[in-house]
């Protein structure tokens, strides 16, 4: 069965570092575009960051509110996909969520993990 | 702020059929695919329609898709309780560089 599961969320402090993971089974992490989605709870959807296939170079993009502070990756061996959040701020409250080929028709979702940021 | 432009609400009685609308510009719905998702309460989003108006397998084909110029729409057929969800539209912005979601859209079964 495809899946991914995210952990890693929490409680952090403004400016602190959390990395998420994004566990995947039933397919390899390499081969597909992964992607990360967040949202507030009680609000809309934000994109957040992608990676494209290893043999596509492994190009990564980011939304302009998160460039330079979050960096997306991948540990082929461990078949997980990671988002290292840096510089963290109180507007990066919300569920993250790990998705295999967003807008494509294998798209998966995982379950979402929740990121809080508050003194 | 999203670039993308949903009514916050739509309803309709059981049968009937709604309407979404989704505004963007020529540097993404103008330019490029249109995705529609739905989420119900409490639940991951799911995607309902990819490039523009093509259903993935296993979503009824009350579901639609359509593009004309800047706009795109999602069309409901046959109204049932369990559209009763969340609803957003996407597409790549060239001009971010990235994608962009729609503001987002609650459908209602009166």
């Amino acid at each position: 069965e495809v899946q991914v599961v995210e952990s890693g969320g929490g409680l952090v402090q403004p400016g602190g570092s959390l990395r998420l993971s994004c566990a995947a089974s039933g397919f390899a992490v390499s081969n597909y575009w992964m992607h990360w989605v967040r949202q507030v709870p009680g609000k809309g959807l934000v994109w957040v960051s992608r990676i494209n296939p290893e043999d596509e170079g492994g190009i990564t993009n980011y939304a302009d509110s998160v460039k330079g502070r979050f960096t997306i990756s991948r540990d082929n061996a461990e078949n997980t996909l990671y988002l290292q959040m840096n510089s963290l701020r109180v507007e990066d409250v919300a569920v993250y969520y790990c998705i295999r080929d967003l807008f494509g028709p294998r798209e998966t979702w995982g379950q979402g993990t929740l990121v809080i940021v508050s003194s | 702020q999203s670039v993308l432009t949903q009514p916050p609400s739509a309803s309709g009685t059981p049968g009937q059929r709604v309407i979404i609308s989704c505004s963007g510009s020529w540097s993404n719905v103008g330019r490029d695919n249109v995705y529609w998702h739905q989420q119900l309460p409490g639940t991951a989003p799911k995607l309902l329609i990819y490039n523009d108006y093509q259903r993935p397998s296993g979503v009824p084909d009350r579901f639609s898709g359509s593009k004309s110029g800047t706009s795109a729409s999602l069309a409901i057929s046959g109204l049932r309780s369990e559209d009763e969800a969340d609803y957003y539209c996407a597409a790549w912005d060239d001009s971010l560089s990235g994608y962009v979601f729609g503001t987002g859209t609650k459908v209602t079964v009166l």
